[in-house]
């Protein structure tokens, strides 16, 4: 079982929908949780950060956090075709480095 | 969101010489810099963890003599790839952790893209 497991899509939802991106993960232990969000031949970019059980909300995203289930997630609301890119999954153990799911890449039609 | 930044963005060099990449936390102390490989169309690879003043960690396989690591002070790691051969030609992207407030979390540089001939 990989530690961080993401569906590595192509998830394609229409322009304005709502987009779903699931990460489960491994470790009990871990304590920090991360989405980047990847464009072709760029480097990722840091969308959310959660900590804590429950949804943390900024402008058209939303981090949903289930330590229980060990479950995280990203919601896009309104999606737009300039998110269409490739979202990566990070969990923090207090071990040195981020552990990597490998990305779902979402698509939003126009 | 706190700023890294990389230097070169892009090199082109032939086979037998060094590259020195630079990265640059902005507008924050880096507790720990690491590095990253990524190959075309693959995953993110971590080629080491950096602390400053002390001597980087190596993932298994990195060779340390070839990818030689200096974290001189919190706002800065240099990678340089020493004797360069076309299979190292890849994007190389520094990452910095630290806090901001009272979250600890970690950005990522531009990246450099390095084509060895």
């Amino acid at each position: 079982q990989k530690e961080v497991e993401q569906n590595s899509g192509p998830l394609s939802v229409p322009e304005g929908a709502i987009a779903s991106l699931n990460c489960t993960y491994s470790d009990r232990g871990s304590q920090s949780f991360f989405w980047y969000r990847q464009y072709s031949g760029k480097s990722p970019e840091l969308i959310m950060f959660i900590y804590s059980n429950g949804d943390k909300e900024d402008g058209r995203f939303t981090a949903q956090l289930n330590k229980a289930s060990q479950y995280v997630s990203l919601l896009i609301r309104d999606s737009q075709p300039s998110d269409s890119a490739t979202y990566l999954c990070a969990v923090w153990a207090g071990r040195r480095a981020l552990t990597f799911g490998s990305g779902t890449r979402l698509q939003v039609q126009p | 969101g706190a700023v890294v930044s990389q230097h070169p963005s892009r090199v082109i060099c032939k086979s037998g010489t060094s590259v020195k990449i630079e990265c640059r936390s902005l507008d924050f102390q880096a507790t720990t810099m690491f590095w990253y490989r990524q190959f075309p169309k693959q995953s993110l690879m971590l080629m080491a963890t950096s602390n400053e003043g002390s001597k980087a960690t190596y993932e298994q396989g990195v060779e340390k003599d070839k990818f030689l690591i200096n974290h001189a002070s919190l706002t800065l790691s240099t990678l340089t790839v020493t004797s360069a051969h076309p299979e190292d030609s890849s994007f190389y992207i520094c990452s910095a952790r630290g806090k901001q407030g009272a979250a600890e979390t970690q950005y990522f540089g531009p990246g450099t893209r390095l084509l060895v001939l």
